[in-house]
């Protein structure tokens, strides 16, 4: 069975420009997380979905994020305008709708903003 | 809001040696989950192993366990006969088990082997 499958795995854009990050979730989970890892902040989530439906945004930094889930098989964050701030490593994790459910992370996408 | 805490943010062992990483996590819940991940250079997230906060026995898996200290609010993981593929940073990780769903890591552990 796949994993959870990110693209692009590396993204090299100047800041300004509109970045789109997408994910598809394990056949058969819905719930999907997005998070974000860099050297300051750790991994933190961003936002996460249960079948389609975002449940927590708070971790999102601001109204230049934003995400979509719009059938259960692909989401994507879009960071629009992108800032030198916002190079970090982007994972997509997904899981069945349970607690102790083990969250699987896709290889994430790496993203440097010049 | 749940915090977790990873003291040491560098730890060597010798191959075929034992190791313990430390963790320690703030909450008020009393029913929650405990994760151990690891991410080597690939960067990929990979699960260890998982304690649930209502299980009194610790958690193992081959050669990982953890010592479980509800009360402390502690979860450690020893790794056994370290290996050279073990090398990698390590997140240790809460979930509750009610509303939430999130993940919150600690800052994570960089474990090195020497051969």
């Amino acid at each position: 069975d796949a994993g959870v499958i990110q693209s692009p795995r590396h993204e090299v854009t100047e800041m300004g420009q509109e970045v789109t990050l997408r994910c598809k979730p394990i056949s058969g989970h819905n719930s999907l997380f997005w998070y974000r890892q860099t050297m300051m902040r750790g991994l933190e989530l961003l936002i996460y979905f249960n079948n389609n439906v975002p449940i927590d945004d708070s971790g999102m930094p601001e109204d230049r994020f934003s995400a979509k889930m719009p059938n259960a098989s692909f989401s994507t964050l879009k960071i629009q305008p992108s800032e030198p701030r916002d190079s970090a490593v982007y994972f997509c994790a997904s899981s069945r709708k349970r607690a102790y459910n083990e969250q699987f992370f896709g290889p994430g996408t790496r993203l440097t903003v010049l | 809001a749940q915090t977790v805490t990873q003291s040491q943010p560098e730890m060597s062992v010798q191959e075929a040696e034992t190791v313990t990483l430390s963790c320690t996590y703030d909450t008020s819940e009393s029913d929650y989950y405990l994760f151990w991940y690891k991410q080597p250079p690939s960067r990929q997230m990979i699960l260890v192993i998982r304690q649930e906060a209502y299980k009194q026995q610790n958690a193992t898996e081959n050669r990982f366990s953890v010592n479980f200290q509800k009360a402390a609010k502690s979860f450690s993981l020893k790794i056994s006969d370290s290996q050279l593929g073990d090398a990698a940073m390590y997140f240790c990780a809460y979930r509750s088990a009610k509303g939430a769903q999130k993940l919150v890591f600690g800052q994570g552990t960089r474990l090195t082997i020497n051969p």
